[in-house]
């Protein structure tokens, strides 16, 4: 089955930017999510990028994605301490109907 | 516009005693829905997920059944719980691709 993979955590300062990462296995996943936990909630979702795309670009968030390498990025660009959160990785699978999480990043933003 | 709801929102239960968590959605009409388990606040695993009234996949075997009996509704039940189900439990819906989280059920089995 799908593999996603994610480093666990990420520190940063505060106005710096983050850069998340996250790898997987399945080269026919078409959509690829992003997804931010704040403690104690659900997940939100914070953007996607479907196969076809290089790049997406929505406010303060960059995603990348190399199909080839199966590899794809989430950076936050001057990163505040409201950014602290896990943030998770998804890719579709299961024809459409599962998504496969990643294990989650944590994202710690200092002063 | 659509939302999700998931209750109760915390809930602290004996060993052996029974279970029944609840999801509903508004605004929209014949959703995929979904219950994870979300264990020390990592890693999400999928327990079961419904395409339609009555239709129930099983991701894992355990204690846990998930039922659906109205078209936004999803219920997640055991009939005597263990140590092991506590963890944070989560629903979400989706249409087409993406899926949309309720704020979850924080449980704990003492």
């Amino acid at each position: 089955g799908e593999d996603v993979e994610q480093s666990l955590f990420l520190s940063v300062r505060e106005g710096d930017s983050s850069v998340i990462n996250c790898t997987y296995t399945d080269s026919s996943s078409t959509y690829l999510y992003w997804y931010k936990q704040e403690p104690g909630a659900g997940l939100q979702l914070l953007t996607y990028i479907f196969s076809n795309m290089d790049m997406k670009q929505d406010q303060r968030l960059t995603v990348l994605l190399n199909k080839k390498d199966k590899h794809l990025s989430l950076r936050i660009a001057d990163t505040q301490t409201g950014d602290s959160a896990i943030y998770f990785c998804a890719v579709i699978t299961g024809g459409g109907n599962k998504l496969t999480f990643g294990t989650g990043t944590q994202l710690k933003v200092e002063l | 516009s659509q939302t999700i709801h998931q209750w109760p929102a915390t809930l602290v239960q004996p060993v052996g005693s029974p279970l029944s968590l609840e999801c509903t959605v508004e605004g929209t009409s014949n959703p995929n829905l979904y219950w994870y388990r979300q264990a020390a606040g990592r890693g999400l695993q999928l327990l079961f997920y419904s395409v339609g009234i009555g239709q129930i996949s099983s991701e894992v075997p355990q204690n846990l059944s998930a039922s659906r009996p109205q078209d936004r509704q999803f219920i997640l039940s055991s009939k005597k719980l263990l140590l092991s189900d506590s963890g944070f439990y989560l629903c979400a819906w989706s249409a087409s691709g993406e899926q949309f989280f309720g704020p979850g059920t924080r449980l704990t089995v003492l």
